[in-house]
């Protein structure tokens, strides 16, 4: 079945780089996408990525994809306290299927100052 | 722009009742789906509405059900609540999918607990 998988946990400090990592399992996704959530909200589309793509950079923030292995990264850099929050890789089903993401549990990033 | 707005925000019932959730869009998205979210299950995909007709559904009994008006509008219903439903109910809108791509924009949810 569908599944998207990431680690629970993450600590850095302050300034350094964080990666997040997510496999998933649907190779007939058009595009990846990451999703941040910060205490008592909803979730914020942070990313995406076109499934023919092997990186996309936007600020701080760069996804790698290894389509092959099915493996998707997020890396912050010089990351502030403020990205503390609960990160989640989302695919979707069918290369796009109205509204439909499945999303991993989440990696709870928590940045030490 | 006003982003997706859910109400109420918070919501205690028992067992046994039934619960009505609403979903405002963002002004011209026609497209709104539900997601049930719990720390041990993490997101699940409720349904989806697209111009008042459910076009996907997740895997979840008949006791949820939703519908979509025809200003984009939407509510989620569950009936016979139990307590395993106790959960964060998202709402999220998009513009509809251009070429796979889904831009979901999400409410900050509706804190269901069954006592």
């Amino acid at each position: 079945g569908e599944d998207v998988e990431q680690s629970l946990f993450l600590s850095v400090r302050e300034g350094d780089s964080s990666v997040i990592n997510c496999t998933y399992t649907d190779s007939s996704s058009t595009y990846l996408y990451w999703y941040k959530q910060e205490p008592g909200a909803g979730l914020q589309l942070l990313t995406y990525i076109f499934s023919n793509m092997d990186m996309k950079q936007d600020q701080r923030l760069t996804v790698l994809l290894n389509k092959k292995d099915k493996h998707l990264s997020l890396r912050i850099a010089d990351t502030q306290t403020g990205d503390s929050a609960i990160y989640f890789c989302a695919e979707s089903l069918y290369g796009g299927s109205q509204g439909n993401l499945i999303f991993g549990k989440g990696t709870k990033l928590s940045v030490k100052p | 722009k006003a982003g997706v707005t859910q109400t109420p925000r918070y919501l205690i019932k028992t067992r046994g009742q039934q619960v009505t959730l609403s979903c405002s869009p963002i002004s011209g998205h026609r497209s709104v789906s539900w997601y049930q979210q719990t720390p041990g299950q993490g997101l699940q995909f409720l349904f989806e509405y697209f111009s008042e007709t459910q076009r996907n559904k997740g895997n979840f009994p008949g006791r949820f059900s939703g519908r979509q008006f025809s200003n984009s509008r939407s509510e989620m219903n569950v009936s016979t609540l139990e307590l395993g439903d106790s959960a964060l109910y998202l709402c999220a809108s998009s513009s509809d999918s251009t070429g796979g791509l889904e831009k979901l924009f999400f409410g900050s949810g509706t804190q269901l607990s069954v006592l």
